[in-house]
């Protein structure tokens, strides 16, 4: 069935450092990958997303790479600061659904 | 623009009860899905509404049920509440076309 895989499960990092997160979906049919981000006792927010026809995506300090022959995308958070700190979810989508496949998140922790 | 607005945001039900959920999308909006949050599982799909016609439905069984209104509205219902049913339920509305998704705050259920 449909499955995205998402590691680290957590992931410390010093403020400052870079901070990778790596999904794998399993659909080939999936053609839209977005990241949300939840802080502890909040609603999960879209920081990033990108579209199959995109091999990458870059919002500031934020960046999403897709590769669709892998089946791989992954999410890069550079110069790394305290309040990026919280659980962070990969998804996969086809156009035309909002049937989001989630990934299992990972716990981001930014050490000052 | 108002978010998603979820009522009510916490509650409590004792086993075997049945439980209500109300979810607003964001104005304009006309497909609403709802997902379940649980430590275990992570995020997961349950339905999805548009036009007041389910487009689209997850792997929960029969004792989830939802509709949506006219107004675009919609509710979730669960019958005969299980311990297992604890859990964050969101609501993400979006705006056809479109594949982003935009979650409510949330009903916090716990079921005793």
């Amino acid at each position: 069935g449909e499955n995205v895989e998402q590691h680290p499960s957590t992931l410390s990092v010093q403020e400052g450092d870079s901070a990778v997160i790596k999904c794998t979906y399993s659909d080939s049919a999936s053609n839209y990958f977005p990241w949300y981000k939840q802080e502890l006792g909040k609603r999960p927010q879209l920081i990033i997303d990108i579209r199959s026809n995109v091999g990458e995506k870059k919002d500031q300090r934020i960046a999403v790479t897709l590769n669709k022959t892998a089946k791989h995308f992954s999410l890069h958070i550079t110069e790394t600061q305290p309040e990026d700190s919280a659980v962070y979810f990969c998804a996969a989508s086809k156009s035309g659904t909002y049937k989001y496949i989630f990934g299992t998140g990972t716990r981001l922790k930014v050490l000052a | 623009k108002a978010g998603v607005t979820q009522t009510p945001r916490y509650l409590i039900k004792t086993r075997g009860q049945q439980v209500t959920l109300s979810c607003s999308p964001i104005s304009g909006h006309r497909s609403v899905s709802w997902y379940q949050q649980t430590p275990g599982q992570g995020l997961q799909f349950l339905f999805e509404y548009f036009s007041e016609t389910q487009r689209n439905k997850g792997n929960f069984p029969g004792r989830f049920s939802g509709r949506q209104f006219s107004n675009s509205r919609s509710e979730m219902n669960v019958s005969t509440l299980e311990l297992g049913d604890s859990a964050l339920y969101l609501c993400a509305s979006s705006l056809d076309g479109e594949n982003t998704i935009y979650f409510g705050e949330g009903s916090w259920l716990t079921v005793v």
